[in-house]
């Protein structure tokens, strides 16, 4: 993988629903993943900062785990709420470049 | 301990023209990194600067260029300016490069017609 992918493009949600997304990043030279959660008219704020294979981090509902030997992290929501809906960006640095993917959109309905 | 600020927020301008954008960084950050994003795409890497000089740079013609002042904060200019010129640009501080996590601006949204 020469990009950083995240999938799915958008997901639709239940208020209460758990759910999770996907960032898969090159594995060579690897040296952090970010996580960022981007609300409409805002900036995109820091959940996340990973570096070492197996590192699972958690922020209240929000937990994510990485894998770099395989190059893929995992951002999991669990019990989702309207104001969760946001679009979630992670990027990897991968020798000296941070590359983001384009986002997992949510959307939470109440 | 105040964020990161870019101005202006919004700013049409025609082909040709240059255009200068501005990111102050958050207190205690040396690090700035400015960013593309396309419509549908994701945040694209431009270039980044550390105490001054310019400490990397992503896939972008030289007619994209920056500063770093001594008080740590940047200029992105854009020369010539095309219809794909057009996105959101970001600027994000950090306490040096590397791990370190980015502290995000709004953006300033270019629009060239």
């Amino acid at each position: 993988i020469l990009n950083v992918e995240q999938s799915p493009q958008s997901l639709h949600v239940q208020e209460g629903d758990s759910t999770n997304f996907t960032c898969s990043f090159p594995s060579s030279n690897f040296y952090a993943l970010h996580w960022y959660r981007w609300e409409t008219a805002k900036s995109p704020e820091a959940l996340f900062v990973m570096t070492l294979n197996g590192d699972e981090k958690k922020k209240g509902r929000i937990s994510a785990t990485l894998n770099t030997k395989e190059g893929y992290s995992y951002l999991y929501i669990k019990g989702s709420q309207p104001e969760d809906s946001a679009t979630y960006l992670c990027a990897s640095i991968n020798t000296d470049k941070l590359i983001f993917g384009t986002g997992t959109r949510l959307q939470v309905f109440p | 301990e105040t964020g990161v600020t870019q101005s202006p927020t919004h700013l049409i301008k025609t082909r040709g023209q240059q255009v200068t954008l501005r990111c102050s960084s958050q207190s205690g950050h040396n690090t700035v990194s400015w960013y593309q994003q396309a419509l549908g795409q994701g945040p694209q890497f431009i270039f980044q600067y550390y105490r001054e000089e310019e400490n990397g740079r992503g896939n972008f013609p030289p007619r994209f260029s920056g500063l770093q002042f001594p008080n740590y904060s940047s200029e992105l200019n854009v020369n010539a300016l095309e219809l794909d010129d057009s996105a959101l640009y970001l600027c994000a501080s950090s306490r040096s490069s590397g791990a370190n996590v980015l502290t995000f601006g709004a953006g300033s949204r270019l629009t060239v017609l």
